[in-house]
């Protein structure tokens, strides 16, 4: 089992709605999680960033994280097309050098 | 600002032929590390540098080496390239004092003939 699944998708929407990904974790010491956005051909970056159990929301975005289930959402309002790429999570524990442990991705297409 | 700088961005190599994939960051951060991306297995840790003239395995290390080569500068080397080293590489740095996210290159897509 890994340590973080997440559904491959890929998950098409159409444009302005509301869009849910989901991973679930099985190491209860994770404590840092993070979403990464990755459009084609290019790297990973950065989109949200929160620590423990709660919510954290940035503008059109609201990443979610439920400790007792092992649980961690990213939910984008609006959708736009420009949404359009992979989104992967990554999680990593407390330590000064935890490595991040990164889902597979999910690919999301929004349609106009 | 360049961020994470990776070269070359594109390579095709024969079996056995040996290379070196260069990462550059400019923004003075103390951890470096390197993935390879496959289609429906993420990102998986090769190797990481958590300060100047430190380097550890990850995940899936064999027939790959690394050289620190200054707080800047983190290559990967393939010493004598096989088919399943085919993949998208990316390199990726952090701050070190704490859980950090990483900030990552565009990649180098590496096929191995």
């Amino acid at each position: 089992q890994k340590e973080v699944e997440q559904d491959p998708g890929p998950l098409s929407v159409p444009e302005g709605a509301i869009v849910s990904l989901n991973c679930t974790y099985s190491n209860s010491a994770f404590q840092y999680f993070m979403w990464y956005r990755q459009y084609s051909r290019k790297g990973p970056e950065l989109l949200m960033y929160t620590y423990s159990s709660g919510n954290k929301e940035d503008g059109r975005f609201t990443a979610q994280v439920d400790k007792s289930s092992k649980y961690i959402s990213l939910f984008i309002r609006d959708s736009q097309p420009s949404d359009s790429a992979t989104y992967l999570c990554a999680t990593t524990g407390r330590g000064g050098n935890e490595k991040l442990t990164f889902g597979t991705g999910t690919r999301l297409t929004i349609i106009p | 600002n360049a961020g994470v700088t990776q070269t070359p961005k594109f390579q095709v190599l024969k079996t056995g032929q040996s290379m070196t994939l260069q990462c550059a960051q400019d923004m003075n951060h103390n951890s470096m590390y390197w993935y390879r991306q496959d289609p429906g297995m993420g990102l998986r840790l090769i190797y990481y540098s958590a300060s100047e003239g430190t380097t550890d395995k990850g995940e899936v290390p064999n027939g790959y080496n690394v050289s620190r080569l200054n707080k800047r500068e983190f290559s990967l080397r393939l010493e004598s390239a096989a088919p399943s080293q085919t993949s998208v590489y990316f390199c990726a740095s952090s701050e070190r004092d704490r859980p950090q996210p990483q900030h990552f290159g565009d990649g180098t897509r590496l096929s191995i003939l």
